[in-house]
């Protein structure tokens, strides 16, 4: 089992660009979230997905859309990156147990 | 989520037991206690949770205060790739399914020393 693949694993944007990050799973979870995580902070939530067909925001959700494409793969689109989204963004899933599974992350810089 | 309160920081010398504190003091009867941690920039790997009874598996134990306001996680025998952030988090359920909203504060940042 691969878990839960993020691709890409880095990417450099100029400012107004955009970009989809995508999360597949394989261990046919439920629920799916993206987290930012800023140098020296804590994760925060931008958007999460319960099931397949349903999304809510998080914490920090503006300058983001997201897709439960399908059961399997949850994207965070950028439609026009700013410097403010350089940061690692992290994907996870779970199921009903209490333990959530991440990516590598995906180390993105705006310039 | 309930708000949790960790210390920014904390040293324990390897082999030694290291002993990570947690203040969960608006937590709800339905809310576990979850702990999570990050090695060096990895994606947070879970640990262990529980609700108000103490709890062990092979990686730590987690001792909740009787009134479930306080936790302390437990690495009976550090070593130096426990060196990590440690996140204290309560979830809760949410109205729009069964997806809990897991928000991470800022963690303890453990460091074992040789």
């Amino acid at each position: 089992n691969a878990g839960v693949t993020q691709t890409p694993k880095f990417q450099v944007l100029k400012t107004g660009q955009s970009m989809t990050l995508q999360c597949a799973q394989d261990m046919n979870h439920n629920s799916m979230y993206w987290y930012r995580q800023d140098p020296g902070m804590g994760l925060r939530l931008i958007y999460y997905s319960a099931s397949e067909g349903t999304t809510d925001k998080g914490e920090v959700p503006n300058g983001y859309n997201v897709s439960r494409l399908n059961k399997r793969e949850f994207s965070l689109r950028l439609e026009s990156a700013a410097p403010s989204q350089t940061s690692v963004y992290f994907c996870a899933s779970r199921r009903e147990s209490p333990e959530a599974f991440f990516g590598q992350g995906t180390r993105l810089t705006v310039v | 989520d309930a708000k949790t309160t960790q210390p920014p920081s904390m040293d324990c010398a390897e082999g030694r037991a290291a002993n990570l504190p947690c203040n969960h003091s608006t937590i709800s009867g339905n809310e576990y206690v979850y702990w999570y941690r990050q090695i060096h920039s990895q994606g947070p790997q879970y640990i262990i949770h529980g609700l108000k009874n103490n709890e062990t598996n092979e990686m730590a134990s987690l001792i909740i205060t009787e009134d479930r306001k306080s936790s302390t996680l437990i690495l009976p025998h550090a070593t130096l790739r426990d060196t990590a952030v440690y996140y204290c988090i309560a979830p809760t359920y949410i109205s729009s399914g069964s997806a809990r909203q897991l928000t991470f504060g800022s963690g303890t940042q453990l460091t074992v020393l040789p």
